[in-house]
């Protein structure tokens, strides 16, 4: 059981260079999101999805774009990269009960793309 | 809105004594809250969550967290460390905004254990 796997693992990308990180998970999850990480700022979600189809904005979505075409997968896109993206991403998922249960719903990690853009 | 606060970005205990990673929260609804361990290079796991019940949790490797409403705490405490321990620790809690569950992360704390 593989879990949430994120590739690549690491990426260089020139300002205004495009890039796709692609999050694919096996536990049949509904929820899946994407977060970035920076020192002394901890986690901030940029995306989430609810399902299949759906994406919302998370806290900072600016500059990015996501996809769900798949149950399994979710993408998230950089049209134009800018320095500011320089961060390590990281993808969740978890599973939807009811509503009820879906507070305390564990997210499952994936173990990051480190992206450096120059 | 949801927030969390981890107070000190760095801690640093000799292997043996006591462990204590400060959280607080800020929630308009019952909150549920969580703490996950990052080890280098990789995701973060979860290492125990509170829900509702008992106020003291258990959680792997022998950590607990007790939440206290009276104080919006959730302090993160193991009796004694160990050197594996060395690793960040985030505090989040569960925020239903806009009618979806998503997880909001404090800023981190980094566990250094020296011998």
């Amino acid at each position: 059981n593989a879990g949430v796997t994120q590739t690549p693992k690491f990426r260089v990308l020139k300002t205004g260079q495009s890039m796709t990180l692609l999050c694919a998970q096996d536990m049949n999850h509904e929820y899946m999101y994407w977060y970035r990480q920076d020192p002394g700022m901890g986690l901030r979600l940029i995306h989430y999805s609810v399902g299949e189809g759906t994406t919302a904005k998370g806290e900072v979505p600016d500059g990015y774009n996501v996809s769900r075409l798949k149950k399994q997968n979710f993408l998230l896109g950089l049209e134009s990269a800018a320095p500011s993206q320089t961060s390590v991403y990281f993808c969740a998922s978890s599973s939807r009960g009811a509503r009820s249960s879906s507070y305390n719903s564990p997210l499952h990690f994936g173990n990051g793309t480190r992206l450096t853009v120059t | 809105a949801q927030s969390v606060t981890q107070l000190g970005s760095h801690v640093s205990v000799s292997e043996g004594a006591l462990v204590l990673l400060r959280c607080n929260y800020s929630s308009s609804v019952p909150p549920y809250l969580f703490w996950y361990v990052q080890y280098p290079n990789q995701g973060l796991q979860l290492l125990l969550k509170y829900t509702t019940g008992a106020t003291l949790v258990k959680g792997i490797n022998g950590f607990e967290a007790e939440f206290k409403k009276s104080e919006t705490s959730f302090h993160l405490t193991k009796p004694s460390a160990h050197m594996s321990d060395a690793a960040e620790y985030f505090c989040a809690v569960s925020d239903m905004a806009g009618g979806y569950n998503k997880l909001i992360f404090g800023a981190g704390t980094r566990l250094a254990v020296h011998p």
